[in-house]
């Protein structure tokens, strides 16, 4: 399967715990996105790499998180201190530069937060 | 404020007639427009897209039909499945904004009944 890989899949942790979600993108593509979907609503975007440059982050992105994507492939999401608002679908996606919009989406990570 | 909206959370077809999704926008800035559909437990998958400059375009049993003037766009499905049963999401990318930033409606939970 060469599509977007994430894990873990499902993270249940409590409040104040850190947590970290993994992204392996498609190989040939060197833009990958971190999004974030709730209940009832749209995947909201948080941040994008452009091989290992992280160029634009979203307002949500607030200080416990930090994204980071070393070596131009795989990326990891950290939030630290977790809270019950955190909980969600964190979706990354990736595409090739250019083109028209089109993204890549993976399975998602769902963190819950007790 | 919302910038992609899709006002209708859910709609029910049946099976063989066609279902019509509908999305309003409100930056003109806007370049693509694209459809994901998407299961639950799994991420978006890419359905169509349609570049500002065309007001058509079509993919199989997929059309999607762009009306600048009336910042409109529409999904039809024609005939309708008991697969096609999923979440639509409407999805704009900002050519004046981040360089492939999408930006997502609420989705529309679409039921096809046999």
């Amino acid at each position: 399967d060469t599509g977007v890989s994430q894990n873990p899949r499902h993270k249940i942790t409590k409040r104040g715990q850190n947590v970290t979600f993994r992204c392996d993108p498609i190989s040939e593509h060197n833009r990958l996105y971190w999004y974030r979907q709730t209940l009832g609503q749209g995947p909201e975007f948080l941040t994008y790499f452009q091989n290992e440059a992280q160029l634009e982050k979203s307002r949500l992105l607030s200080d416990r998180f930090s994204a980071e994507r070393p070596k131009g492939s795989f990326s990891t999401l950290e939030i630290q201190r977790t809270e019950q608002g955190d909980s969600a679908m964190y979706l990354c996606a990736s595409s090739r530069t250019g083109g028209t919009g089109e993204l890549f989406f993976g399975e998602g990570s769902r963190l819950t937060v007790l | 404020d919302q910038q992609v909206k899709q006002n209708s959370p859910s709609l029910s077809v049946q099976e063989g007639r066609i279902s019509i999704l509908n999305c309003d926008y409100t930056n003109s800035m806007f370049d693509y427009f694209l459809w994901y559909k998407k299961y639950p437990a799994e991420g978006p998958t890419f359905l169509i897209s349609i570049s500002s400059i065309k007001d058509k375009n079509e993919d199989g049993r997929f059309t999607v039909f762009l009306n600048k003037s009336a910042k409109h766009l529409s999904l039809h499905i024609v005939p309708s499945q008991p697969g096609d049963s999923a979440v639509y999401f409407c999805a704009a990318r900002n050519y004046g904004g981040s360089q492939g930033n999408l930006i997502f409606g609420k989705g529309t939970k679409l039921s096809v009944k046999p």
